[in-house]
C-alpha cells in the first residue's frame, strides 16, 4: 500500500478561491514534502517540513503537519490559473533513504 | 542549465528490445534515483545509488537494471520490454533530506 495519499484526487476550483488538498501516511516521518507536477514535466519542490514542525509558510503556500494523526495539509490561496497541476506529498521516513510518494491531486484553477 | 537532464524524452518500443534512458545531474548531488510513474501518475521509487553505489532496490524485474559509471550520471538499461514496462520514468537527484530534483521524464510506450 501506498505511504502517502492524497485526498481529493481531482479539484476544481475558480480563479481567487483557496485550495486545499490533504495528505496522510503510514510510518515515522523526518519530514514530509509537497511538490507540483505540470502536464509532461518532472516534479518540482514546493516546501519542506520537518517532524518537529507543526505550519509552515511560503509565499501563496501554507502547510499544516500533525504528526500524531499522519496527515498533512497544502493550501494554496487566492489561486491562479498558473496553479493547474497535480500536486504530491512525499514523505523522508526514518529508515529509508528514498521519498515515497503519493499518487497526487489534480488541481484544475479555472480562469 | 538544466539540473537534472534525461534523455530520450519518449520512447516508442516493441515488445522484446532492449532500450536504455540516460540521466545526467549537474547539481553535484552524491545521491541520484529512478522513479517510475504509471498511468494513474503513481510515482514509485525503483533505484537509488550513493556516489555510484546501489543503496536502494525496490521490487523491480531483474530485467531493469540501473548503471552509475560516476556520481554524476546513472542509466536505465531495460531488457526485454514489455507491454507493462510502459510509463513515465523519471530521473531526480538529491543530497541527505534536501528536495529533490527531477528531471523532465521518459515516456516509454511498449507496443
Amino acid at each position: 500500500s501506498q505511504q502517502g495519499e492524497e485526498d481529493p484526487q481531482a479539484l476544481s476550483i475558480q480563479e481567487g478561491e483557496n485550495a486545499t488538498m490533504n495528505c496522510s501516511y503510514k510510518t515515522s516521518i523526518n519530514n514530509l514534502q509537497w511538490y507540483r507536477q505540470n502536464s509532461g514535466r518532472g516534479l518540482v519542490h514546493l516546501i519542506l517540513i520537518r517532524s518537529n514542525e507543526r505550519e509552515k509558510h511560503s509565499g501563496r503556500l501554507r502547510v499544516t503537519l500533525d504528526t500524531s494523526k499522519k496527515s498533512s495539509s497544502l493550501l494554496i490561496t487566492a489561486s491562479r490559473a498558473a496553479d493547474t497541476a497535480s500536486y504530491f506529498c512525499a514523505t523522508g521516513d526514518t529508515g529509508r533513504r528514498a521519498l515515497t510518494f503519493g499518487s497526487g491531486t489534480r488541481l484544475q484553477v479555472q480562469p | 542549465d538544466t539540473a537534472v537532464s534525461q534523455t530520450p524524452k519518449y520512447l516508442v518500443t516493441q515488445m522484446g528490445n532492449d532500450k536504455s534512458i540516460k540521466c545526467e545531474q549537474n547539481l553535484g548531488h552524491d545521491t541520484m534515483y529512478w522513479y517510475k510513474q504509471d498511468s494513474k501518475k503513481f510515482l514509485k521509487i525503483m533505484f537509488s545509488y550513493n556516489n555510484k553505489e546501489l543503496i536502494i532496490n525496490e521490487t523491480v524485474p531483474n530485467r531493469f537494471s540501473p548503471k552509475s559509471p560516476d556520481k554524476a550520471h546513472l542509466n536505465l538499461h531495460i531488457n526485454s520490454l514489455e507491454l507493462g514496462d510502459s510509463a513515465v520514468y523519471f530521473c531526480a537527484s538529491g543530497e541527505g533530506d534536501s528536495p529533490l530534483h527531477f528531471g523532465n521524464g521518459t515516456r516509454l510506450t511498449v507496443t
